[in-house]
């Protein structure tokens, strides 16, 4: 199975900050990457997939980069909407596997 | 709109089977470039994919390696919905499920709204 390396797994920023979570993958997954955000009570969110496409209705401060194996989503100005855990999901080959969630707590 | 509505019982007792069931409305259960899958979040786990069905001629069914001999994926074009049975539950089958649909390069882009189900006697 492919093994995604989230990080970090929790976050402080202040509204206004630029965040940043990285995704690793343990083999090639070429771009086939989403990120969901993820509210408690409420089901997930795909954000972005093929690892740089914005889903429809998502805001644009939320952006996808790839570099090799290594995926980051980017929130560019922190909203307070946007307290969530954070999870990003490998869809190159089965079985699908997801990091381990990143929670950004606003402080 | 599409939309996916969970329904099933929040309590199973060990050794029983877990069933839930997900209605579809706004697609259809036999569309094509599309699978409908079953994905569960616990704390000790996180997300972790269970399986999926789809129809594409014929139906197809891919389950995860834990979980075959125990998990069964089932279409009803009847009713336009899928269910999941996980049989022999024991406690670490205690989770929130989910239904998600896989719309080829768009990943998971709808979901259901959970079921926590919690296993104990």
């Amino acid at each position: 199975d492919i093994q995604m390396t989230q990080s970090p797994s929790t976050l402080s920023p202040s509204v206004g900050d630029r965040v940043t979570i990285t995704c690793r993958a343990s083999q090639s997954i070429s771009d086939w990457l989403a990120w969901y955000q993820h509210k408690p009570g409420k089901a997930p969110k795909l954000l972005i997939y093929k690892a740089s496409s914005l889903e429809s209705g998502v805001p644009s401060r939320f952006s996808g980069t790839r570099s090799g194996t290594e995926f980051t989503l980017t929130i560019t100005s922190l909203q307070p909407d946007d307290l969530a855990t954070y999870y990003c999901q490998q869809y190159n080959s089965y079985p699908w596997t997801f990091g381990q969630g990143t929670k950004v707590e606003i402080k | 709109q599409v939309q996916l509505q969970q329904s099933g019982p929040g309590l199973v007792k060990p050794s029983q089977t877990l069933s839930l069931t997900c209605a579809i409305s706004g697609d259809s259960v036999s569309a094509n470039s599309v699978a409908w899958d079953w994905i569960r979040q616990s704390p000790s786990r996180g997300l972790e994919w269970l399986g999926r069905t789809y129809y594409t001629s014929r139906w197809y069914n891919d389950y995860a390696e834990p979980m075959k001999g125990r998990i069964n994926i089932n279409s009803d074009t009847t009713n336009n919905q899928v269910s999941l049975q996980l049989s022999s539950v024991t406690p670490e089958d205690t989770a929130i499920y989910y239904c998600a649909r896989k719309n080829g390069v768009f990943a998971f882009d709808i979901w259901g709204q959970g079921t926590m189900v919690t296993v104990s006697s």
